[in-house]
Protein backbone atom coordinates (compact mmCIF):
# COMPACT_ATOMS: atom_id res chain seq x y z
CA UNK A 1 0.00 0.00 0.00
CA UNK A 2 1.67 3.46 -0.88
CA UNK A 3 -0.58 5.34 1.11
CA UNK A 4 -1.60 7.24 -2.21
CA UNK A 5 -5.86 6.72 -2.78
CA UNK A 6 -7.36 7.35 -5.94
CA UNK A 7 -11.29 6.78 -6.64
CA UNK A 8 -13.10 5.99 -8.78
CA UNK A 9 -11.33 3.12 -9.17
CA UNK A 10 -13.39 1.92 -12.06
CA UNK A 11 -15.66 4.47 -14.25
CA UNK A 12 -18.11 3.72 -17.55
CA UNK A 13 -19.34 6.90 -19.19
CA UNK A 14 -20.24 8.01 -22.87
CA UNK A 15 -18.75 9.88 -24.86
CA UNK A 16 -18.89 13.64 -24.92
CA UNK A 17 -19.46 13.48 -20.84
CA UNK A 18 -17.46 15.21 -18.22
CA UNK A 19 -16.32 12.87 -15.19
CA UNK A 20 -13.62 13.53 -12.22
CA UNK A 21 -10.98 11.98 -10.86
CA UNK A 22 -9.41 12.23 -7.32
CA UNK A 23 -6.81 11.40 -5.98
CA UNK A 24 -4.73 11.93 -2.08
CA UNK A 25 -1.07 11.93 -1.71
CA UNK A 26 0.30 10.47 1.44
CA UNK A 27 0.69 13.47 4.33
CA UNK A 28 2.62 15.70 3.85
CA UNK A 29 3.42 14.88 -0.08
CA UNK A 30 3.34 18.28 -1.69
CA UNK A 31 3.61 17.13 -4.90
CA UNK A 32 1.31 15.62 -6.74
CA UNK A 33 1.42 13.99 -10.66
CA UNK A 34 -1.12 12.71 -12.81
CA UNK A 35 -0.35 10.02 -15.61
CA UNK A 36 -2.51 8.58 -18.63
CA UNK A 37 -1.44 4.71 -19.39
CA UNK A 38 -3.13 3.70 -22.36
CA UNK A 39 -3.70 0.20 -22.89
CA UNK A 40 -0.39 -1.62 -23.32
CA UNK A 41 1.41 1.93 -23.45
CA UNK A 42 4.07 3.72 -21.22
CA UNK A 43 3.18 6.44 -18.62
CA UNK A 44 2.44 9.62 -20.30
CA UNK A 45 2.66 12.52 -17.47
CA UNK A 46 -0.11 14.88 -17.57
CA UNK A 47 0.35 17.46 -15.05
CA UNK A 48 2.27 17.92 -11.70
CA UNK A 49 0.74 20.61 -8.76
CA UNK A 50 2.78 21.52 -6.05
CA UNK A 51 1.30 22.33 -2.70
CA UNK A 52 -1.58 24.31 -4.60
CA UNK A 53 0.29 25.60 -7.72
CA UNK A 54 0.73 24.15 -11.04
CA UNK A 55 4.18 23.07 -11.17
CA UNK A 56 4.79 21.48 -14.91
CA UNK A 57 2.57 20.30 -17.92
CA UNK A 58 3.25 17.49 -19.82
CA UNK A 59 0.91 16.22 -22.95
CA UNK A 60 -2.48 17.02 -21.43
CA UNK A 61 -5.50 18.13 -23.43
CA UNK A 62 -7.04 21.15 -24.02
CA UNK A 63 -10.49 19.35 -23.01
CA UNK A 64 -8.76 17.76 -19.42
CA UNK A 65 -7.38 20.04 -16.51
CA UNK A 66 -6.64 19.53 -12.95
CA UNK A 67 -6.31 21.18 -9.22
CA UNK A 68 -4.79 20.67 -6.57
CA UNK A 69 -6.73 21.68 -2.94
CA UNK A 70 -5.75 23.39 0.15
CA UNK A 71 -5.63 19.60 1.70
CA UNK A 72 -3.23 18.50 -1.11
CA UNK A 73 -5.87 16.50 -2.30
CA UNK A 74 -6.18 16.20 -6.68
CA UNK A 75 -8.84 16.42 -8.84
CA UNK A 76 -8.39 15.52 -12.60
CA UNK A 77 -10.88 16.40 -14.85
CA UNK A 78 -11.91 15.18 -18.05
CA UNK A 79 -14.00 16.68 -20.48
CA UNK A 80 -16.12 15.78 -23.72
CA UNK A 81 -14.61 12.30 -23.68
CA UNK A 82 -13.52 10.54 -26.04
CA UNK A 83 -12.75 6.79 -27.09
CA UNK A 84 -9.72 7.31 -27.10
CA UNK A 85 -9.80 8.64 -23.93
CA UNK A 86 -10.28 5.25 -22.36
CA UNK A 87 -7.12 4.78 -19.91
CA UNK A 88 -5.68 4.00 -16.67
CA UNK A 89 -5.26 7.57 -15.26
CA UNK A 90 -2.72 6.96 -12.06
CA UNK A 91 -1.69 9.83 -9.83
CA UNK A 92 1.59 10.35 -7.88
CA UNK A 93 2.63 11.81 -4.73
CA UNK A 94 6.79 12.32 -4.38
CA UNK A 95 8.86 12.29 -0.88
CA UNK A 96 10.07 15.48 -0.28
CA UNK A 97 14.01 14.67 0.35
CA UNK A 98 14.21 11.96 -2.16
CA UNK A 99 11.53 12.57 -4.89
CA UNK A 100 10.77 8.94 -4.91
CA UNK A 101 7.40 9.00 -6.39
CA UNK A 102 4.83 6.88 -4.63
CA UNK A 103 1.53 5.86 -7.13
CA UNK A 104 -1.71 5.11 -6.42
CA UNK A 105 -3.61 2.24 -7.73
CA UNK A 106 -4.72 4.28 -10.90
CA UNK A 107 -8.52 5.25 -12.26
CA UNK A 108 -9.75 2.84 -14.65
CA UNK A 109 -11.78 5.03 -17.43
CA UNK A 110 -13.63 3.40 -20.32
CA UNK A 111 -15.71 5.68 -22.74
CA UNK A 112 -18.12 3.44 -24.57
CA UNK B 1 16.57 15.60 -26.62
CA UNK B 2 15.97 13.51 -23.25
CA UNK B 3 14.74 9.85 -24.02
CA UNK B 4 14.83 6.58 -22.04
CA UNK B 5 15.26 3.27 -23.75
CA UNK B 6 14.47 -0.33 -22.52
CA UNK B 7 15.35 -3.65 -23.71
CA UNK B 8 14.38 -5.92 -24.38
CA UNK B 9 10.71 -5.13 -24.91
CA UNK B 10 9.58 -7.97 -23.44
CA UNK B 11 11.13 -11.69 -22.00
CA UNK B 12 9.44 -14.94 -21.01
CA UNK B 13 11.93 -16.98 -18.67
CA UNK B 14 11.76 -19.79 -16.72
CA UNK B 15 10.89 -19.62 -12.89
CA UNK B 16 14.48 -19.74 -11.11
CA UNK B 17 16.22 -18.56 -13.53
CA UNK B 18 18.11 -15.15 -13.88
CA UNK B 19 17.43 -12.28 -15.74
CA UNK B 20 18.98 -8.83 -16.54
CA UNK B 21 16.90 -5.72 -18.09
CA UNK B 22 18.21 -2.70 -19.82
CA UNK B 23 17.74 0.84 -19.44
CA UNK B 24 20.08 3.35 -21.75
CA UNK B 25 19.13 7.19 -21.60
CA UNK B 26 20.37 10.60 -23.19
CA UNK B 27 18.94 12.85 -20.17
CA UNK B 28 21.30 15.23 -19.32
CA UNK B 29 21.64 16.64 -16.91
CA UNK B 30 21.40 13.55 -14.60
CA UNK B 31 20.00 13.54 -11.17
CA UNK B 32 19.07 9.51 -10.60
CA UNK B 33 17.48 6.83 -12.25
CA UNK B 34 15.00 4.51 -10.63
CA UNK B 35 13.32 1.64 -11.61
CA UNK B 36 9.68 0.53 -11.05
CA UNK B 37 7.37 -3.02 -11.38
CA UNK B 38 4.27 -2.25 -12.42
CA UNK B 39 1.65 -5.12 -11.89
CA UNK B 40 -0.66 -5.44 -15.26
CA UNK B 41 -3.50 -2.86 -13.81
CA UNK B 42 -1.92 -1.66 -10.48
CA UNK B 43 0.05 1.66 -9.79
CA UNK B 44 3.97 1.29 -10.57
CA UNK B 45 5.97 0.05 -7.24
CA UNK B 46 9.47 1.50 -6.64
CA UNK B 47 12.18 -0.79 -6.56
CA UNK B 48 15.53 1.20 -5.99
CA UNK B 49 16.93 4.60 -6.86
CA UNK B 50 20.22 5.51 -7.66
CA UNK B 51 21.82 8.83 -7.58
CA UNK B 52 25.26 9.75 -9.66
CA UNK B 53 27.72 8.37 -7.25
CA UNK B 54 25.74 5.15 -6.63
CA UNK B 55 27.24 1.95 -9.17
CA UNK B 56 24.96 -0.26 -7.58
CA UNK B 57 22.00 -0.82 -5.60
CA UNK B 58 20.06 -4.23 -4.17
CA UNK B 59 16.05 -4.58 -3.30
CA UNK B 60 15.82 -8.28 -2.28
CA UNK B 61 16.33 -10.39 -5.36
CA UNK B 62 16.79 -7.62 -7.47
CA UNK B 63 19.94 -5.66 -8.42
CA UNK B 64 20.07 -2.14 -10.04
CA UNK B 65 23.69 -1.00 -11.59
CA UNK B 66 24.27 2.18 -12.77
CA UNK B 67 26.77 3.57 -15.19
CA UNK B 68 26.51 7.37 -15.72
CA UNK B 69 29.52 7.55 -17.86
CA UNK B 70 27.67 5.60 -20.47
CA UNK B 71 24.09 6.19 -19.46
CA UNK B 72 23.29 2.77 -18.96
CA UNK B 73 21.59 0.93 -15.88
CA UNK B 74 20.16 -2.84 -15.53
CA UNK B 75 18.21 -4.64 -13.28
CA UNK B 76 19.28 -7.96 -12.29
CA UNK B 77 16.46 -10.22 -11.49
CA UNK B 78 17.60 -13.45 -9.75
CA UNK B 79 16.02 -16.65 -8.82
CA UNK B 80 12.87 -15.85 -10.48
CA UNK B 81 9.40 -16.01 -9.21
CA UNK B 82 6.11 -16.40 -10.98
CA UNK B 83 5.05 -13.00 -8.65
CA UNK B 84 7.99 -11.29 -10.87
CA UNK B 85 5.54 -11.38 -13.96
CA UNK B 86 5.55 -7.67 -14.06
CA UNK B 87 6.19 -5.08 -16.43
CA UNK B 88 9.46 -2.88 -15.68
CA UNK B 89 9.99 0.44 -16.00
CA UNK B 90 12.88 2.65 -15.98
CA UNK B 91 12.62 6.59 -15.07
CA UNK B 92 15.59 9.20 -15.15
CA UNK B 93 15.19 12.37 -13.29
CA UNK B 94 16.75 15.42 -14.16
CA UNK B 95 17.09 18.68 -11.99
CA UNK B 96 13.70 20.96 -12.01
CA UNK B 97 10.05 20.51 -12.70
CA UNK B 98 8.53 18.56 -15.33
CA UNK B 99 11.95 16.26 -15.06
CA UNK B 100 11.01 12.91 -15.23
CA UNK B 101 11.49 10.79 -18.54
CA UNK B 102 10.05 6.83 -18.40
CA UNK B 103 10.96 4.12 -20.54
CA UNK B 104 8.18 2.32 -22.23
CA UNK B 105 8.94 -0.81 -19.93
CA UNK B 106 10.03 -4.41 -20.74
CA UNK B 107 7.02 -7.21 -20.01
CA UNK B 108 8.80 -10.30 -18.08
CA UNK B 109 6.50 -13.50 -17.84
CA UNK B 110 8.19 -15.64 -15.65
CA UNK B 111 6.47 -19.20 -16.46
CA UNK B 112 6.75 -22.22 -14.51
Amino acid sequence: DSGVTQTPKHLITATGQRVTLRCSPRSGDLSVYWYQQSLDQGLQFLIQYYNGEERAKGNILERFSAQQFPDLHSELNLSSLELGDSALYFCAGSAYLTGELFFGEGSRLTVL
Amino acid sequence: KNQVEQSPQSLIILEGKNCTLQCNYTVSPFSNLRWYKQDTGRGPVSLTIMTFSENTKSNGRYTATLDADTKQSSLHITASQLSDSASYICVVSAPGANNLFFGTGTRLTVIP
